[in-house]
């Protein structure tokens, strides 16, 4: 198994709203990562994971909280967005931080 | 600090012709280097990459770059494009024992029938 899947592929919330984002490898990789992409852009890093410990935090808003269950899983909960926050998820893992990301196909979120 | 530059932000080419898109960066560590595609609604995937070694190095979809560390440069080509081509295609660059990824703002090929 060579994917990096993503759940939900869409997802639309209000601003009072909880939703999770999920990621799912199967590759043994131990560095996990959250992307931001807005259109046009390139993703913007915002959180990485390594042997399930949070390792970087680009100084995101509290409102998206990152969680790593177990070496396959990455979720990030996200709660009170703001339209802003509208973009393309994107979930990578590599085998070690070092190593080159295999990125999954991403949630689109709108927030209302 | 490192930085990517991706000098040209949209490439028009004709089918079956050949295309170069350009890409340089600056770092004060050796690094690694990748070009990503990216279709539209879609993750990146990783065409080619440069870890160490041979300075060509081809990748999938019948592209390659090559290496060029006095011009600190990683230029991506292909001797043929065809219209599933057109995508986004991005630079990275990472840093040896660093764990993040800086990106290049993106080429976006466009390939005319």
């Amino acid at each position: 198994d060579t994917e990096v899947t993503q759940t939900p592929k869409h997802l639309v919330m209000g601003m009072t709203n909880k939703k999770s984002l999920k990621c799912e490898q199967h590759m043994g990789h131990r560095a996990m990562y959250w992307y931001k992409q807005k259109a046009k852009k390139p993703p913007e890093l915002m959180f990485v994971y390594s042997y399930e410990k949070l390792s970087i935090n680009e100084s995101v808003p509290s409102r998206f909280s990152p969680e790593c269950p177990n070496s396959s899983l990455l979720n990030l909960h996200l709660h009170a967005l703001q339209p802003e926050d509208s973009a393309l998820y994107l979930c990578a893992s590599s085998q070690g931080a070092g190593n080159e990301q295999f990125f999954g196909p991403g949630t689109r979120l709108t927030v209302l | 600090a490192q930085s990517v530059t991706q000098l040209d932000s949209q490439v028009p080419v004709f089918e079956e012709a050949p295309v170069e898109l350009r890409c340089n960066y600056s770092s004060s560590v050796s690094v690694y280097l990748f070009w990503y595609v990216q279709y539209p609604n879609q993750g990146l995937q990783l065409l080619l990459k440069y870890l160490s070694g041979s300075t060509l190095v081809k990748g999938i979809n019948g592209f390659e770059a090559e290496f060029n560390k006095s011009q600190t440069s990683f230029h991506l080509r292909k001797p043929s494009v065809h219209i599933s081509d057109t995508a986004e295609y991005f630079c990275a660059v990472l840093p040896g024992g660093y764990q993040k990824v800086t990106f290049g703002i993106g080429t976006k090929l466009q390939v005319i029938p």
